[in-house]
């Protein structure tokens, strides 16, 4: 079965770099885009861009670009998302999602406080 | 961006009773491969988001037939027939036709 499970919460102090991996089995990694959405706390979901798993390449959300960085190991078919110079606004739930947002992974808290 | 504008953004609903949630976009979301990429997602508490709907009317498998998905123009709809205790949540509506993919406010549904 498809499944996609992402690492653990994270504490960062602002200004800080935070990398969130999503480990997927259970299909052709290669085969669908992997998004990434966050949702911060009691707010609602918010797109931050996508990774081809194939060829790599990637769409941020303009909000993001500059600070984010979308990658991918396909031997071990994981995606992996770094969000850099943090702010206490980033504190949220990191979601990835496959493709057409069929499956979703179960979310990586990542609080940002000093 | 498209924006896409839900209503309400709170829905009290009585078991066995339907419900309507309304998702208006701000521009037409037909792509020009003739498909439409609205998206319906439920979000239990505690839990990730869960697809039921895509392209406008098709159910995800497992997803109970008392959901369903409509359009008219730009006003999308996501109907329950008949709630059921376990429609309790918040459900989004999204759309994919144009970047960036953009989601709605969400509607929480609470009995």
């Amino acid at each position: 079965q498809v499944q996609l499970v992402q690492s653990g919460a994270e504490v960062k102090k602002p200004g800080a770099s935070m990398k969130v991996s999503c480990k997927t089995s259970g299909y052709s990694f290669t085969g669908y885009f992997m998004h990434w959405v966050r949702q911060a706390p009691g707010q609602g979901l918010e797109w931050m861009g996508w990774i081809n798993p194939n060829s790599g390449g990637t769409s941020y959300a303009q909000k993001f670009q500059g600070r984010v960085t979308m990658t991918r190991d396909t031997s071990i078919s994981t995606a992996y998302m770094e969000l850099s110079r943090l702010r206490s606004d980033d504190t949220a739930i990191y979601y990835c999602a496959r493709g057409d947002f069929d499956y979703w992974g179960q979310g990586t808290l990542v609080t940002v406080s000093s | 961006d498209v924006v896409m504008t839900q209503s309400p953004l709170s829905l009290p609903v009585t078991l066995g009773q339907p419900a309507s949630i309304s998702c208006r976009s701000s521009q037409s979301l037909v792509h020009s491969d003739g498909n439409t990429y609205v998206n319906w997602f439920q979000q239990r508490p505690g839990q990730s988001p869960r697809r039921l709907i895509y392209e406008v009317s098709n159910r995800d498998s497992g997803v109970p037939d008392r959901f369903s998905g409509s359009e008219s123009g730009t006003d999308f709809t996501l109907k329950i027939s008949r709630v059921e205790a376990e429609d309790v949540g918040v459900y989004y509506c999204m759309q994919g036709t144009h970047w960036p993919w953009t989601f709605g406010q969400g509607t929480k549904v609470e009995i």
